[in-house]
């Protein structure tokens, strides 16, 4: 069966520090990735997400980055965190056999920015 | 672009109620319809899926129909528990496949009182 990771679970980071928040998947091969934040009290917006290695698509202008080192490896990451950063991330996968993009979710990281 | 409308919440009900809460969407086409479901401090889970008109989704006693006429995926089950209190997303994915992410609603927080 299918697991996904994500470390670390929580994390607090002064304004101006870098970030890396690191995603892993087991059990599949070739997955579709996804970054998504959970602002407080807000739904969820997809950030960035990954067909393949070393290919990333970024839905909304910002100062965080991905990346695809390996096939089932999916990191996040920011030079410099804005207050702004804080919320809840949210990693996922799916895989795409013929049938609807169903995406199946992580635990999450709780970052907060002060 | 697409989009999804569901109530916010809270939603608070007494063991045993009847549970609806409303999502409707905005898209082009025939999307993938999905509910999850995130208990406190925890990733998404998925709930139940449609993929096409007339499809009833199904899962631990929570129902939902496709409803293209009504652009519509209400989610109904008929016996509530204090263990259903979480928050639940309604979000589809765009028809025609492809590896896009999903799109959600804000999310409806539901509470059940024994």
């Amino acid at each position: 069966s299918q697991t996904i990771h994500q470390w670390p679970a929580t994390l607090v980071q002064p304004v101006g520090s870098p970030l890396s928040l690191e995603c892993t998947v087991e059990g599949t091969s070739n997955p579709n990735l996804y970054w998504y934040r959970q602002a407080a009290g807000r739904g969820l917006q997809l950030l960035f997400y990954s067909v393949g290695i070393g290919q990333i698509s970024s839905e909304v202008p910002q100062n965080l980055s991905a990346s695809r080192p390996q096939d089932r490896q999916f990191i996040l990451s920011s030079k410099k965190l804005l207050l702004s950063d804080s919320g809840f991330y949210l990693c996922a996968w799916s895989v795409l056999a013929g049938g609807p993009n169903t995406q199946y979710f992580g635990p999450g990281t709780r970052l907060t920015v002060l | 672009g697409d989009s999804v409308t569901q109530m916010e919440g809270p939603v608070t009900l007494s063991e045993e109620a009847f549970l609806t809460i409303n999502c409707t969407y905005t898209a082009t086409g025939y999307p993938s319809l999905f509910w999850y479901v995130q208990y406190p401090g925890e990733g998404l889970q998925l709930l139940l899926k449609a993929t096409k008109a007339d499809d009833k989704g199904s899962n631990k006693g929570f129902e939902a129909t496709y409803r293209k006429e009504t652009t519509s995926f209400h989610l109904e089950k008929g016996s509530v528990q204090v263990s259903d209190s979480a928050v639940y997303f309604c979000a589809l994915s765009k028809s025609g496949g492809g590896a896009d992410g999903l799109t959600f609603g804000k999310g409806t927080h539901l509470i059940i009182q024994p």
